[in-house]
Order: structure tokens, then sequence, then C-alpha cells
């Protein structure tokens, strides 16, 4: 069956860096969301990408979705404490979206 | 309501009692889900309705573990004989497709 795998599963940042969590499909996906979940909440959605290459802002966050739409990343400039939380990634096929694992952010101030 | 709405929000139950989460789209959502969330892990599938169609059970850990979607609204995930591995929050979503999945705030499930 689809798997997605998440990495890194946890990402320890400097508030003001940049990092990025990176997602891997062992299939062909026909779009892949992303999901952020505060501790003790649950998720929300963030973002959805359809199209093959497809790069979405939101603005300190960037999206990307692979050319063989296998795999995605998001990258967080400039990183803030409201950045704090799990971040899921989601591959779409059929009907079901299977999750990551998840990248779990903790930002030193 | 405006959003997905679940309950109890917190449960705590005795090993071998059976339990029954409940799970309130929103409105007009045809599709259905439910997930398993253990401490700090990603979501697990567990079961999947859409319409009229007969549910995807495939995500089901085990026979002890049901559900049903009555009048295409309001789901019920039914445990029954728990086990001290069932706690774990049970999150449902709800969505017009495969498309963007909005979370209730789910159910904390604590077996003794």
């Amino acid at each position: 069956g689809q798997q997605v795998m998440q990495i890194p599963q946890y990402q320890h940042v400097q508030e003001g860096e940049d990092f990025t969590t990176y997602c891997n499909s062992s299939t062909t996906l026909s779009n892949i969301q992303w999901y952020k979940q505060r501790p003790g909440g649950h998720p929300v959605f963030l973002i959805q990408l359809v199209k093959s290459g497809e790069v979405k802002k939101q603005k300190r966050l960037t999206f990307q979705f692979g050319e063989a739409k296998k795999n995605s990343s998001l990258h967080i400039t400039a990183t803030q404490t409201t950045d704090v939380g799990t971040y899921f990634c989601a591959g779409s096929s059929d009907y079901k979206l299977s999750f990551g694992a998840g990248t779990t952010v903790t930002v030193r101030a | 309501g405006a959003g997905v709405s679940q309950s109890p929000s917190n449960k705590v139950t005795e090993k071998g009692k059976d339990v029954e989460l409940r799970c309130d789209p929103i409105s007009g959502h045809t599709a259905l889900y439910w997930y398993r969330q253990s401490l700090g892990q990603g979501l697990e599938f567990l079961i999947y309705f859409q319409g009229n169609s007969a549910p995807d059970k495939s995500g089901l850990p085990s026979d002890r573990f049901s559900a049903e979607r009555t009048g295409g609204s309001v789901s019920t995930l039914t445990i029954q004989r728990t086990q001290q591995e069932d706690s774990a929050v049970y999150l449902c979503a709800s969505s017009w497709t495969v498309e963007t999945q909005y979370f209730g705030p789910g159910t904390r499930l604590l077996v003794l």
C-alpha cells in the first residue's frame, strides 16, 4: 500500500533560522496536503498541492511538490515561536489520505 | 456548529469495558474519516465513509473496533473489550471529497 515518509521526525530550531521538512511517497500521488498540529490541538489544513513542480507560498512558508509527484517539502524561513507544532504531509491516492509521521518543531528563543 | 465536533472530549475506562465515541461532521460533508493518534505519533487511518457507499474498514486494527454512520451524518466509533493499547486520541475528520479534511478536537481515551 501507499506509504508516506517524513523527515526529520524532530526539528529543533533557533528563532530566526530557516528549516525544511521533507515528505516522500512510495507511489505517485494525485495531490499532497500539509497540516499543522499545535501542541494539544488537532491537525489543521495548511495547503494542497496538485500540479507537478508546483510551488506555493504562505508568508514565511514555502511548499513544493516534486516533478514526479512523489515528494514534497515545506520550508520555513525566519522561524518564530508561533511555528511550534507538528507538521504533517498527507498524500492523496483515490479517496484516502496517507499521513506521514510528522515533523515536530520546537523553537528556542 | 461551524466545525467538526466530537464527544466525549476525554474518556477514562477500565480494561474490558466497551466505549462509544461520537463524531458530528460539518453539515453537508459527504466524507467522514476516523483516525487514531498515539502519543507523539502520526495519524493512523481507521475507517472511511463516503455517502451511501460501503465504508472502507481496512484500517481497523481488530474486530473489537467498529463504526457506523447514520443518515450520512453522525458517526459512532465503538471499541469493545478495550485494552490498554487502545489508549490514544481518536480524531474524526470530514470533507466534501478527498480534498481538505477538517478535523474535530478529538477524544482522548485512556484505558486503565
